[in-house]
């Protein structure tokens, strides 16, 4: 079984600038979850892809944006940087279950190694 | 807004001290989780709780998740220097569309000292 992987592994980049952080899913996994982890706190929900599709968005500003391709893998893409953005970025993985409505609600989700990005 | 207070924030004990770390909210998760996190590197999942009252063991560390399903705790029993480390509780609302978002506590930073 493959485990979560992300790339690259620490990025610098000046403000103003884009950057763009690739994520692998867990093998069966068909969700993944992007989140920011500020040094010393606990990770902070940026958005959740699920087959495909935005599938929920935590307090971020339209400038983080993300993709899903068909192989489950993921994209986050941050515009504009800024100082503040400077933060451990993890991607988790889970298998989510379409609800009613078609809301996934996926269950344990499992997280890469994460990308460290550092705004100058 | 779902939140959860982790405590204590620190935690500097001796080898084969007990310890407790406690994750309460206002609010009602239908799971929560438990990662164990080291520097640099992304979170672990050490268990996940979903029935109110459930306990769960995992070697020296016992998990149990409030019967109201607000709060848990993670109880470490004979603590060893390997278990040192960023220890998060992270739940998932209850109830409507939460879409997967977890929410995450603050954080409990144990070192164990030989």
């Amino acid at each position: 079984e493959t485990g979560v992987t992300q790339s690259p592994t620490h990025l610098i980049k000046t403000r103003g600038q884009q950057v763009t952080l690739r994520c692998s899913s867990q093998s069966g996994h068909n969700t993944v979850s992007w989140y920011q982890q500020a040094l010393g706190q606990g990770p902070q929900f940026i958005f959740q892809y699920y087959r495909e599709e935005e599938n929920g968005r935590g307090n971020f500003p339209p400038r983080f944006s993300g993709l899903q391709f068909p192989n489950y893998s993921s994209e986050l893409n941050v515009n504009a940087l800024e100082l503040d953005d400077s933060a451990l970025y993890l991607c988790a993985s889970s298998f989510g279950v379409g609800a009613s409505g078609g809301a996934a609600v996926p269950y344990e989700q499992y997280f890469g190694p994460g990308t460290r990005l550092t705004v100058t | 807004t779902q939140l959860l207070e982790q405590s204590p924030q620190f935690l500097s004990i001796q080898e084969g001290e007990n310890l407790t770390v406690y994750c309460n909210s206002s609010s009602v998760f239908s799971s929560l989780q438990w990662y164990r996190q080291e520097p640099g590197e992304g979170p672990v999942l050490l268990v996940t709780v979903v029935t109110g009252g459930e306990v769960k063991k995992l070697k020296r560390l016992t998990f149990q998740f409030g019967d109201a399903r607000k709060d848990s705790s993670l109880h470490i029993t004979a603590a060893q220097p390997g278990d040192t480390g960023l220890y998060l509780c992270a739940g998932l609302p209850a109830g409507g569309t939460s879409y997967g978002k977890l929410t995450f506590g603050q954080g409990t930073i144990l070192t164990v000292h030989p």
